[in-house]
């Protein structure tokens, strides 16, 4: 399968500051990347599709000027959580889509875990 | 009604045995299925995808599609406590091929 990345993989910050987590596809270019959110106990719930060269698709209820999404290249999609406070708390997680292929099989990231003090 | 629905355990099957998983979608969603691995603190790890209805055997796993009554189940033979983790049912949208909704998840325990 792809091989996705992303640093860091554990992150704690202050409440009130800026957090970016990046997510790579190693050896393969990804037009496409998913972001999503997992809270303990819970499933993963998207937050935004992520399009290379374009703006960012969010989900109903998910702020989009609190979570920054920049696909800059084909290997490079960045969430940005601003002024982040402990209710961001979170497992967040990337994906991408098989390259390559006609599948829509989605592979992911290994996960950043937050935690806002 | 969640578009998604899992029964989340947890499922404790002996090792050797055959673990059984299931999951429901509603139909608004439709088209592809997949089953991911979730160990403790881990991210998803896809073990299988299935399109069509019948059976798709993968070594000792196998999926089954049934669209008519709308479920997809997980068979994992031969089980093994490395295969204790939680299993997710996630389903992409008829309408928007890259958009999954995941179900919560059945936490599998396979006893020694």
């Amino acid at each position: 399968g792809a091989v996705v990345s992303q640093h860091p993989s554990r992150v704690i910050c202050k409440s009130g500051t800026s957090v970016k987590i990046e997510c790579r596809s190693l050896d393969f270019q990804a037009t496409t990347m998913f972001w999503y959110r997992q809270f303990p106990k819970k499933s993963l719930m998207l937050m935004a599709t992520s399009n290379e060269g374009s703006k960012a698709t969010y989900e109903q209820g998910v702020e989009k000027d609190k979570f920054l999404i920049n696909h800059a290249s084909l290997t490079l999609s960045t969430l940005t959580v601003t002024s982040a406070h402990p209710e961001d708390s979170s497992f967040y997680i990337c994906s991408a889509r098989a390259p390559g292929t006609r599948s829509n099989e989605q592979f992911f990231g290994p996960g950043t875990r937050l935690t806002v003090l | 009604q969640k578009e998604v629905e899992q029964n989340s355990g947890p499922l404790s099957v002996p090792e050797g045995a055959i673990a059984s998983l299931n999951c429901t979608y509603s139909d608004r969603v439709s088209q592809s299925f997949f089953w991911y691995r979730q160990y403790s603190g881990k991210s998803p790890e896809l073990i299988m995808s299935i399109y069509s209805n019948g059976d798709k055997e993968d070594g000792r796993f196998t999926a089954q599609l049934n669209k008519a009554s709308q479920y997809v189940s997980l068979l994992i033979r031969d089980s093994q406590p490395s295969d204790s983790a939680t299993y997710l049912c996630a389903v992409n949208m008829k309408d928007n091929f890259n958009k999954f909704y995941f179900g919560s998840g059945t936490k599998l325990n396979v006893k020694p």
